[in-house]
């Protein structure tokens, strides 16, 4: 069955230091995979996406297929960094459900 | 920017009593979806809509619960029978077409069934 994990329910950093959240993932196929980021008080939001290979405020992940991995990093974490992130597997075709991992929560400490 | 809205924002309901969550996608979206995340548990697939009817649903979205788009602009989840254990936050999203990346969430109905 298709699973996506993140081992780590709290990260906590300093001001100023690298963060990597970790996920990894487990699909027969060739699944989408995403991270999501929820602030304090306001909803899910797509943050990026593994198709994009892109950089949003900062943060970038990789697919690694044969570690079957989709950490996310940043190299200075900000204050504002501080939210809850879950990483997430769409299934293509069907009905496109997301599956999401359990979340972990970013602490960027001043 | 346009939103997807949920309302109520908090539902308390007595156990056994019937539910309604009401979602108002973006409109031009042609997918929808429900989600429930039970505290301190992860975001948990329920059902997915398209052109009038259910693509896809989890384990989860037994005879108990229903979806329904009435109207063209709301989109209802309906619990017939609550139990304790359906007490939960529960998101709605949106998607524009298959080849769209991003669905988009509302800010969640927290349900809770005493």
């Amino acid at each position: 069955a298709q699973r996506v994990t993140q081992p780590e329910k709290l990260l906590s950093v300093f001001k100023g230091a690298p963060v990597e959240l970790k996920c990894n993932y487990s699909y027969s196929g060739s699944p989408e995979l995403f991270w999501y980021v929820q602030y304090s008080r306001q909803r899910l939001q797509l943050l990026l996406r593994h198709i994009s290979r892109e950089s949003i405020k900062g943060f970038t992940a990789d697919l690694n297929k044969g570690e079957t991995s989709f950490h996310l990093k940043k190299p200075f974490a900000q204050e504002e960094d501080s939210a809850m992130y879950y990483c997430a597997l769409r299934e293509p075709g069907g009905g496109f459900k997301t599956i999401f991992g359990a979340g972990t929560r970013l602490f960027v400490k001043a | 920017e346009p939103e997807v809205t949920q309302t109520p924002s908090h539902q308390v309901t007595q156990m056994g009593q019937e539910v309604i969550l009401r979602c108002v996608p973006i409109s031009n979206h042609l997918y929808f979806y429900w989600y429930r995340q039970i505290l301190g548990q992860k975001v948990e697939f329920l059902v997915s809509f398209y052109n009038n009817e259910i693509s896809e649903k989890s384990e989860i979205f037994d005879d108990q619960f229903s979806v329904e788009r009435p109207d063209g602009s709301n989109f209802t989840l309906k619990i017939r029978s609550t139990k304790l254990e359906d007490s939960a936050m529960y998101f709605c999203a949106s998607m524009q077409e298959q080849s769209s990346y991003e669905q988009y969430f509302g800010p969640g109905t927290r349900l809770t069934v005493t």
